[in-house]
């Protein structure tokens, strides 16, 4: 079965400009999560899609931002690009029910080096 | 807010040796502890996992055990081969919180034949 697809895989943007990120979750997963990941921070939890709403959010400021479309794909959007935002973005995807709401199977990233 | 502490931030063994990774988590509500490996180029990918209601779980030459009263879990990597050098991560959540995990920073196992 297709595991989690994101893209780009890379990416280079300079400070001011926006960026958004594809994901594809695994069939039948309906909730997908985004994560940051820096040598500094690790990794960092940014927000929770389910049925096409935010169901949970971390501590990020409002540039970071998110959908998901009714077949589960989702898109992050981060707008007026800064330095400090060059990272790995993970995609995870879920079943997104309870007892399997937590188990999580990550893509393989988008790195993204912002000049 | 949760914190979780990994250490060692690396660790070196010999081929067939065991390796041990260990985590201490702040939030005593936190009921899932998930083990991650990240290998280079990829992304992080579920190894094991442990809920609360648990004290150990074994598969294969993987372990996790759990000790809730002391708030903290461990890896326990037996028989370690070449292909295990990775960078393990340790996690912790409430299985109410969804998929906010909360990961320690990383372990780099280098493994040498």
């Amino acid at each position: 079965k297709a595991g989690v697809t994101q893209t780009p895989r890379y990416l280079i943007k300079t400070r001011g400009q926006q960026v958004t990120l594809s994901c594809s979750p695994i069939s039948g997963h309906r909730s997908v999560s985004w994560y940051q990941q820096t040598p500094g921070q690790g990794l960092q939890f940014l927000f929770e899609y389910f049925s096409e709403t935010q169901r949970n959010k971390g501590n990020f400021p409002g540039r970071f931002s998110g959908r998901q479309f009714s077949n589960s794909r989702s898109e992050m959007n981060v707008s007026t690009l800064e330095l400090g935002d060059s990272a790995l973005y993970l995609c995870a995807s879920s079943l997104g029910t309870h007892s399997g709401a937590n188990v999580l199977t990550f893509g393989a990233g988008s790195r993204l080096t912002v000049l | 807010g949760e914190n979780v502490e990994q250490h060692p931030s690396t660790l070196s063994v010999q081929e067939g040796d065991s390796a041990v990774i260990k985590c201490t988590y702040s939030d005593s509500a936190s009921n899932y502890f998930p083990w991650y490996k990240q290998e280079l180029g990829k992304g992080p990918q579920l190894i094991i996992d442990i809920r609360s209601n648990v004290g150990e779980k074994k598969d294969q030459r993987i372990a996790v055990t759990l000790n809730k009263t002391a708030k903290h879990f461990s890896l326990h990597i037996t028989e370690t081969q070449p292909e295990d050098s990775a960078v393990y991560f340790c996690a912790a959540s409430r299985v109410q919180a969804g998929t906010a995990l909360i990961f320690g920073k990383g372990t780099t196992l280098s493994v040498s034949s």
